[in-house]
């Protein structure tokens, strides 16, 4: 069965820390990988895209990392700073027609960032 | 440019009733998708929708149905509602059924 995986489930670090969110996929045949962010009642906001011919991508303080082989990939946060806060969410598009145009969620890592 | 727009926001509905939920993607996309998001099923996949055919769709009851029009934009309907209906419904756009995905802010159905 195709799934995803976050852990840690939540996160709560004090601010100007660095810090990794993981995700883990069960099948390397994958399209590409969408790291988004969540705040409360809203919708989600994009924040990296990385291709499964990728290895990494840079957004300002973030970096995520893509290893097709081992299923995983890490999203890095520089600097943490309060507003940071947020429910961070990986999605991975599978390959395959049973796939097709679906992006398959992980549960979420909840990250608060205290003053 | 414009993001992707979902109307309305909010809907409370009465069991029963059916409900229609609307989504326009952003200009030059042509593929369209549904999610359900719940606080225990996180965010399930509902269908997706590419130059007005449905290319996939979800685990869900036939009282789930949506359609797209010549211009992207996309509805979704759900008959015959029932209390677990209740979510938060989202919308995504993409220029190719792969691409970069992005998202609106959301409808609230609460059914009652």
């Amino acid at each position: 069965k195709q799934e995803v995986t976050q852990i840690p489930a939540a996160l709560s670090v004090p601010e100007g820390e660095n810090l990794v969110l993981n995700c883990s996929f069960t099948d390397s045949a994958i399209y590409n990988l969408q790291w988004f962010r969540q705040d409360p009642g809203k919708g989600l906001t994009s924040l990296l895209l990385i291709q499964s011919s990728q290895r990494e991508q840079t957004s300002g303080r973030l970096n995520a990392s893509l290893d097709k082989s081992s299923g995983r990939s890490t999203l890095y946060i520089a600097a943490s700073q309060p507003g940071d806060s947020a429910t961070y969410l990986c999605a991975v598009r599978y390959a395959g027609g049973t796939s097709y145009g679906k992006l398959t969620f992980g549960q979420g890592t909840i990250l608060t960032v205290h003053p | 440019k414009a993001g992707v727009t979902q109307t309305p926001r909010y809907l409370i509905k009465t069991r029963g009733q059916q409900v229609t939920l609307s989504c326009s993607p952003i200009s030059g996309h042509r593929s369209v998708s549904w999610y359900q998001q719940t606080p225990g099923q996180g965010l399930q996949f509902l269908f997706e929708y590419f130059s007005e055919t449905q290319r996939n769709k979800g685990n869900f009851p036939g009282r789930f149905s949506g359609r797209q029009f010549s211009n992207s934009r996309s509805e979704m309907n759900v008959s015959t509602l029932e209390l677990g209906d209740s979510a938060l419904y989202l919308c995504a756009s993409s220029i190719l059924f792969a691409g970069e995905a992005f998202f609106g802010q959301g409808t609230r159905l609460t059914v009652v």
